[in-house]
């Protein structure tokens, strides 16, 4: 069974501070990642893909790739309200390019 | 607007009824996704297509769903006989066409299926 696995949260963050979200996948063959924006009610929205390992930075968000430990984090600095959402973690599955496994999400709060 | 569209956006219906859903990609995506997904969970992958070809359903999908995608354009989600258990958000996504390592999916809006 392949999984990813994320702190489902919620994770408080107060305003001006950076939020940490991290996320693990199983399948080893993974080459592709993504974190997506969740707003309640809403539909994914595609912030950041990593493919490669290091760090990745975009604006105030950071995504960061480790294929050894097979992780996959995001920092977002200067946290705003408007970044209150849950935040998803897909991996592309290596036995098919069509499909993305995804996490269920990590909360974040940030508090004014 | 240029993104992914869907429609209905909210369905009500009894169980037992049918359901259609349509998706409309970005213009030059060939690459077209259903996910379905249910509260405090992530979006979970039902079907694929590139252009009118289905290349993958889950083993998990039902005979009761359906999907196709005829022109290569827009694609039809139909669930027949419908179950309580299939309520959910109803996501399509497209992406451009494989090129190395990419596989950007950008989602439409959804459809969220309330089954009475």
């Amino acid at each position: 069974q392949k999984e990813v696995e994320q702190n489902s949260g919620p994770l408080s963050v107060p305003e001006g501070a950076i939020a940490s979200l991290n996320c693990t996948y199983s399948d080893r063959g993974s080459q592709s990642f993504f974190w997506y924006r969740q707003y309640s009610g809403k539909s994914p929205e595609l912030i950041m893909s990593i493919y490669s390992n290091g760090d990745k930075e975009d604006g105030r968000f950071t995504a960061q790739l480790n294929k050894a430990s097979q992780y996959v984090s995001l920092l977002i600095r200067d946290s705003q309200p408007s970044d209150s959402a849950t935040y998803l973690c897909a991996v592309n599955d290596d036995d098919s390019w069509g499909k993305l496994q995804f996490g269920a999400g990590t909360q974040v709060v940030v508090t004014p | 607007d240029t993104g992914v569209s869907q429609n209905p956006r909210h369905k009500i219906t009894k169980r037992g009824q049918n359901v259609t859903f349509r998706c409309d990609p970005i213009s030059e995506h060939n690459r077209l996704y259903w996910y379905r997904q249910t509260l405090g969970q992530g979006p979970e992958f039902l079907t694929y297509f590139q252009n009118e070809a289905q290349l993958e359903k889950s083993r998990l999908l039902s005979d009761r769903f359906s999907a196709e995608r005829p022109k290569g354009s827009f694609s039809t989600l139909e669930i027949q006989r419908t179950e309580q258990g299939d309520s959910a958000m109803y996501l399509c996504a497209s992406s451009p066409s494989q090129s190395g390592t990419y596989n950007e999916q950008f989602f439409g809006p959804g459809t969220r299926l309330t089954v009475l």
